[in-house]
Parts: C-alpha cells; sequence; structure tokens
C-alpha cells in the first residue's frame, strides 16, 4: 500500500521569503500523479500543484514550484516570495495512474503554515 | 472553469433527523466523490462515483446513503447521525476519461455538519 508522509507539522516564513515544505511517498508503482493542495481557514481544498511521475521536469505554478526525486520518492513545494495569503495547510497527495480504488488520493497529515508580516 | 459547488455551507441537525447534502459540477467530469474532514485531519475518502455508478464504498455506515442523480449532481443523505459525525464533508470530482489533467480532483467548499 501507497503511503505519504509530511514529517513537518507546522512551518512559519517571513512574508516576502521563501520556504520548503516537505514529503515523501511509499510505492511500489512506476506511474502515478502526485499534487500540493491548499487548504487555508475557510476549509476549501485549493489545488496548488501537480506533477505526473513519468516527467523528469518539476512543475511549477508561479511562485509554487516542486523539486521531485523520483529515485528518493520525495515531492518538496517550494513557495517563493511568501504572501500573507498562503498562510494554510497544505497536504501532498498520491494518486495512481491505475483505475479503480487505485486511483484514489492517499494525503499526508499536512503542515500548517503561518506566514509573519 | 473548474468550479464544484456544495450546499448547504453549514448545517445542523439533531440525531433523528433527515437532511441531505448537495454537490453539483458542470465540468464534464465523469468521477465524483464524497470525503469525511475532520479538524486537523486530512480528508478522509467515503465514496466514489464513476460514470453515475456507486464504484467505492469505504465501509461507511449505512447512515449515510450517496446518490448520483445525473452525471453533473451528487447527494450525500443523512439519516439517524451520531454527534460523531460532525465534520467537514467535502465533494470533489475528477474527469477520469482519457486526456490531460484526467486525475486532478478538484474540490468544493465543503458542508460544515454539526450532528446534536
Amino acid at each position: 500500500a501507497q503511503t505519504v508522509t509530511q514529517s513537518q507539522p507546522e512551518m512559519s516564513v517571513q512574508e516576502a521569503e521563501t520556504v520548503t515544505l516537505s514529503c515523501t511517498y511509499d510505492t511500489s508503482e512506476s506511474d502515478y500523479y502526485l499534487f500540493w493542495y491548499k487548504q487555508p481557514p475557510s476549509r476549501q481544498m485549493i489545488l496548488v500543484i501537480r506533477q505526473e511521475a513519468y516527467k523528469q521536469q518539476n512543475a511549477t505554478e508561479n511562485r509554487f514550484s516542486v523539486n521531485f526525486q523520483k529515485a528518493a520518492k520525495s515531492f518538496s513545494l517550494k513557495i517563493s516570495d511568501s504572501q500573507l495569503g498562503d498562510a494554510a495547510m497544505y497536504f501532498c497527495a498520491y494518486r495512481s495512474a491505475y483505475g479503480g480504488s487505485q486511483g484514489n488520493l492517499i494525503f499526508g497529515k499536512g503542515t500548517k503554515l503561518s506566514v509573519k508580516p | 472553469d473548474t468550479e464544484v459547488t456544495q450546499t448547504p455551507k453549514h448545517l445542523v441537525m439533531g440525531m433523528t433527523n433527515k437532511k441531505s447534502l448537495k454537490c453539483e459540477q458542470h465540468m464534464g467530469h465523469r468521477a465524483m466523490y464524497w470525503y469525511k474532514q475532520k479538524a486537523k485531519k486530512p480528508p478522509e475518502l467515503m465514496f466514489v462515483y464513476s460514470y453515475e455508478k456507486l464504484s467505492i464504498n469505504e465501509s461507511v455506515p449505512s447512515r449515510f446513503s450517496p446518490e448520483c442523480p445525473n452525471s453533473s449532481l451528487l447527494n450525500l443523505h443523512l439519516h439517524a447521525l451520531q454527534p460523531e459525525d460532525s465534520a467537514l464533508y467535502l465533494c470533489a470530482s475528477s474527469q477520469d476519461s482519457a486526456g490531460e489533467d484526467q486525475e486532478t480532483q478538484y474540490f468544493g467548499p465543503g458542508t460544515r455538519l454539526l450532528v446534536l
């Protein structure tokens, strides 16, 4: 069974600085997808970024980028120029590329990010 | 447009009440999901509908009854709930057919449920 581990329950960053959130996963599959979701206090789960395992190039979305290390099974999220609105719970998630129940999202426990003005 | 809507936003119900949660998406997605989320925890999968058929039931108690009237709608009927069922209930959808981004799940804003 696949697992996702976020080893940092809480992180803090100064506004305008850069922060990296860690995520590791365990799988025996070769084809899968990885996601970072953001959940602010409003509680809506918002997709931040996604990565296909077969792509070696790291995904980027504006100030958000990932460092995907497939061999090390690591998928960290870097937030540049942090803004107050980035404060939220961040969940790392894994999804198998295969259908059925194997294709469901497996979440890490989350990292709560605080942004200091 | 990646919008999933959920109603109501908040719901308070007694243990003898019957209520329903509603989820809607107009993205043409063929898979829809119900999750339960407790405070400071990740979402837990409850049900998956694929092409309007229930494909996964994660051993959810029968007091939760899902329904998929059509490809855009997903309901969750609630009956005789317990206080421990109080949580945020999230709906999500994904394309789940050939094409780019088929596997990404998009979430609604959730319904915050309190059972008294």
